[in-house]
């Protein structure tokens, strides 16, 4: 079974700051990891994902995550938060080869002026 | 255009009635599925067919029944409704790869509120 952790469930930052929303999984077999963004009243949109190679993964708009095996964490980082980052942002994982995603319970950035 | 596609976006009605959700996606996927996010913004996958054929079931009630009548097409409904139904319903879809997985796509989601 595969499962997700989203340490804070709120998180804020100053507009120009670092974000860093945290995510640590669990699964028995090599994971596939996705982070999706969801703004208000939208539906969810891939920022980014592993799924093998390089661990250090580039989505959209600025954001990076790295997949830390040995921390079981993929992480979701950009240097330096905009305003229109402010949404609801979720973890997700699925064992390899199966199409089942099972999210956290999701971090809602907010980005103080 | 819009690639998966909900109606309607928002859809109040009462406990014990019968409602159905649709959904349509015109990206050529043969995968489709159906998430349930909570008041708490918990998301959860409820189904998934493939090639109109159910893959996924995660045990949910029987009153909830998908429906795909072609690979483009995935509707729910769900009968006498409980208040316990109200959430936000995702539609999604992908193309299957064996041994691999490729992104899903979602919908804009429906706002189901059971009064």
């Amino acid at each position: 079974a595969q499962s997700v952790t989203q340490l804070g469930s709120h998180v804020s930052v100053s507009e120009g700051a670092l974000v860093l929303l945290r995510c640590n999984y669990s699964s028995s077999v090599p994971p596939y990891l996705f982070w999706y963004v969801q703004y208000p009243n939208q539906g969810l949109q891939l920022l980014l994902k592993y799924t093998t190679g390089a661990t250090l993964v580039k989505g959209i708009n600025g954001f990076e995550a790295e997949f830390k095996k040995s921390e079981t964490s993929f992480h979701l980082t950009k240097p330096s938060a905009h305003m229109s980052d402010a949404a609801e942002y979720f973890c997700a994982v699925s064992p390899f080869g199966n199409e089942k995603l099972t999210f956290g319970t999701g971090t809602r950035l907010t980005i103080i002026p | 255009d819009t690639a998966v596609s909900q109606t309607p976006k928002y859809l109040v009605t009462q406990m014990g009635n019968d409602k159905s959700i649709k959904c349509e996606q015109n990206l050529g996927h043969d995968t489709m599925y159906w998430y349930k996010q909570d008041s708490k913004k918990f998301l959860k996958i409820m189904f998934s067919y493939n090639n109109k054929e159910l893959i996924i079931n995660e045990t949910v009630p029987n009153r909830f029944s998908p429906k795909s009548p072609d690979k483009a097409h995935l509707n729910l409904h769900i009968n006498s409704l409980e208040l316990g139904d109200s959430a936000v319903y995702f539609c999604a879809s992908t193309q299957s790869v064996s041994g691999g997985f490729n992104t899903q796509y979602f919908g804009p989601g429906t706002r189901l509120t059971v009064l």
